[in-house]
């Protein structure tokens, strides 16, 4: 069992570049997250989906999308990627939503130019 | 203010030491307490998990919340090198709230 991928593992973008940041995971989970992890500032929730089919605004959406059209992905794209979107991207799920123990997938780090 | 504060660190300590890390949240509303340890270049993974105030043992790892001083701490007995990691205090309320959690404590354990 793999639980969470991510990919790509790592990437170098160019400004104004639309990137798509993939997650996929196998444990059947209803919800789903994804986080950016900056130094200083810690993880800090982009997007979320309690189920397939719904989606959710966190703390920092603004410049993301995500869309869930079925259980197991979840991909957060930068439609025009920008420097301050440079950050490690964290994807994680849960059994049902907030009430569970998150588990993390182990991250994609983006550099934008 | 941010909701939860959390000292960065670094902390390092030798081996075989006890280690206190600790956070402090301002939202009265958080009931479920969480420890997320996460290794270099690897995502966060979960430690502990309590709920409300107490205490929690789990082999060298002690989870200790403290509501009435919205104060919660992890303590490592007999420390190892391999528990050189950050570690991240996440918190929420009740119902469909969502994690928040702390910048996390980066640990060193000198051998």
């Amino acid at each position: 069992i793999a639980g969470i991928t991510q990919a790509p593992t790592s990437q170098i973008l160019a400004a104004g570049r639309r990137m798509t940041l993939r997650c996929t995971q196998d444990m059947r989970h209803n919800a789903m997250y994804w986080y950016r992890q900056d130094l200083g500032l810690g993880l800090r929730l982009i997007h979320y989906s309690n189920t397939a089919g719904t989606t959710g605004k966190g703390e920092v959406p603004d410049g993301y999308s995500v869309s869930r059209a079925n259980t197991d992905d979840f991909p957060l794209t930068l439609a025009s990627a920008v420097p301050s979107q440079t950050s490690v991207y964290f994807c994680a799920s849960s059994p049902t939503g907030y009430t569970d123990t998150q588990y993390f997938g182990p991250g994609t780090r983006l550099t934008v130019l | 203010q941010k909701e939860v504060e959390q000292d960065p660190g670094p902390l390092s300590v030798p081996e075989g030491a006890i280690v206190s890390l600790n956070c402090t949240y301002s939202n009265s509303a958080f009931q479920y307490f969480m420890w997320y340890r996460q290794y270099s270049r690897k995502g966060p993974e979960l430690l502990m998990y309590t709920y409300s105030s107490g205490n929690k043992e789990d082999g060298r790892f002690t989870a200790q919340v403290d509501k009435s001083s919205k104060y919660i701490s992890l303590f490592i007995r007999d420390s190892q090198p391999s528990d050189s990691a950050t570690y991240l205090c996440a918190m929420r309320g009740s119902g469909n709230t969502p994690l928040v959690f702390g910048k996390g404590t980066r640990l060193s354990v000198i051998a």
